[in-house]
Parts: structure tokens; sequence; C-alpha cells
């Protein structure tokens, strides 16, 4: 089993739509839970990220994790074409606080 | 200018040639990571290096080699380019005082023929 599952996509839906973005961990030590954004022949860039459980709102964008059921998501409110990315769930860990990524889930915002 | 950048953008080779990959970063930060990205795996870690003197193997080190010429520059060597290496590498930074947000190079797209 992967240590980060994501779904896979791709996810396309119209302007406006409310987006959900999902991903599952097997290790239930894992504390940071980071969503990075990766537009097309960009590096990926930190969106955002939530300590332990919650929620966590930017904006448009809420990051939730349960701990409970190992699952972390993102959800995405009134997107916009510009929103069109692929998303990636991170985890930090180990002694290099490396992060373990999820496979990512790429999103088309259709004007 | 770009607090991380990476060269060559894009390259290709052939199998069994020697490439350099190189990054580099005005972030002042101690901890650099290489990683390589591809289709339906999301990015997996090759190496990472604490400081110059602290190099160590990730996930996928097999086939690679990196240098850590000083703090600010990372490089990663194929020694013997092959086919399934074709893939996106990204460089990214760290501060091992400031959080656990790891800020990353635009990528090299590699091809191997």
């Amino acid at each position: 089993q992967k240590e980060v599952e994501q779904d896979p996509g791709p996810l396309s839906v119209p302007e406006g739509a409310i987006v959900s973005l999902n991903c599952t961990y097997s290790n239930s030590a894992f504390q940071y839970f980071m969503w990075y954004r990766q537009y097309s022949r960009k590096g990926p860039e930190l969106l955002m990220y939530t300590y332990s459980s919650g929620n966590k709102e930017d904006g448009r964008f809420t990051a939730q994790v349960d701990k409970s059921s190992k699952y972390i998501s993102l959800f995405i409110r009134d997107s916009q074409p510009s929103d069109s990315a692929t998303y990636l769930c991170a985890i930090p860990s180990g002694s290099a606080r490396q992060l373990t990524f999820g496979s990512g889930t790429q999103l088309t915002v259709l004007p | 200018d770009a607090d991380v950048t990476q060269t060559p953008r894009n390259r290709i080779t052939k199998t069994g040639k020697r490439i350099m990959l190189e990054c580099s970063q005005t972030k002042g930060h101690d901890r650099m990571y290489w990683y390589r990205q591809d289709p339906g795996l999301g990015l997996r870690l090759i190496y990472y290096s604490f400081d110059v003197k602290d190099i160590n193997k990730g996930e996928i080190s097999d086939g690679y080699s990196v240098s850590r010429q000083a703090q600010a520059k990372f490089s990663l060597s194929l020694e013997s380019a092959i086919p399934n290496q074709t893939a996106l590498y990204f460089c990214a930074t760290r501060s091992s005082g400031t959080g656990e947000t790891q800020y990353f190079g635009p990528g090299t797209r590699l091809l191997v023929l």
C-alpha cells in the first residue's frame, strides 16, 4: 500500500462549480498535510497546509483533514478557469522532512 | 529573478550518455532535494542534502548521483542514462528552521532515447 493515495482524475468541471479533491494516507503518525498546485510546465507551489485535524480556509480554498479516517480533502468554491492545474497532496515525513506525494489530480475548469 | 533555478530546462540525450542537471537557489536554504515526476506516479525523492557535507539517498537513487558544490548549488547526474529515466526532474529547497514548505524549481524535462 502506498503511503499516500490520491483520486487520479482527470476532473473536468464548469466554471463556478465546487470541486472536491481527495487523498488518503496510511501512517497515523503524520501531522502536517499539504496541497501543492502545479500549472503545466511549472514546478509545484504550495497552496495550503494544515496541521493535525480540522479545516483551514483561504479565500475560495478549504483544506480539511480527518485523522480518524486518514482522509484529506481540498475544496475549491466558485472554481475559475485559472484554477485549471494539477493538484498534489503531500505529506512531510522522516528526518529530512521529505515530501511523499499523491499521484496528482488534473483539474480543468471550463469557461 | 526566480529563487530556485534549474538548467537545462529541456534535454534530449542518448542511452549510455552521462548528463548533469543543475540547481541553484538564492533563498539561503540549507536543505535541498531532487525529485522526479512521472505520469500517474506523482513526485518521488531521488536524493536529498542537509548541507554541503551531508547527502542522503531517497526512494529511487539507483542510477543517479548528486553533488552539493555549495549551499546554493545541488546537481544531479545520470551516470549512464537509460530510457526509463525519461521524466520531469525537480529540485526543491527548504529551510530547516522555518517550517515544512519546500520551494520547487521550474523543472528539467529529460528525454533519453
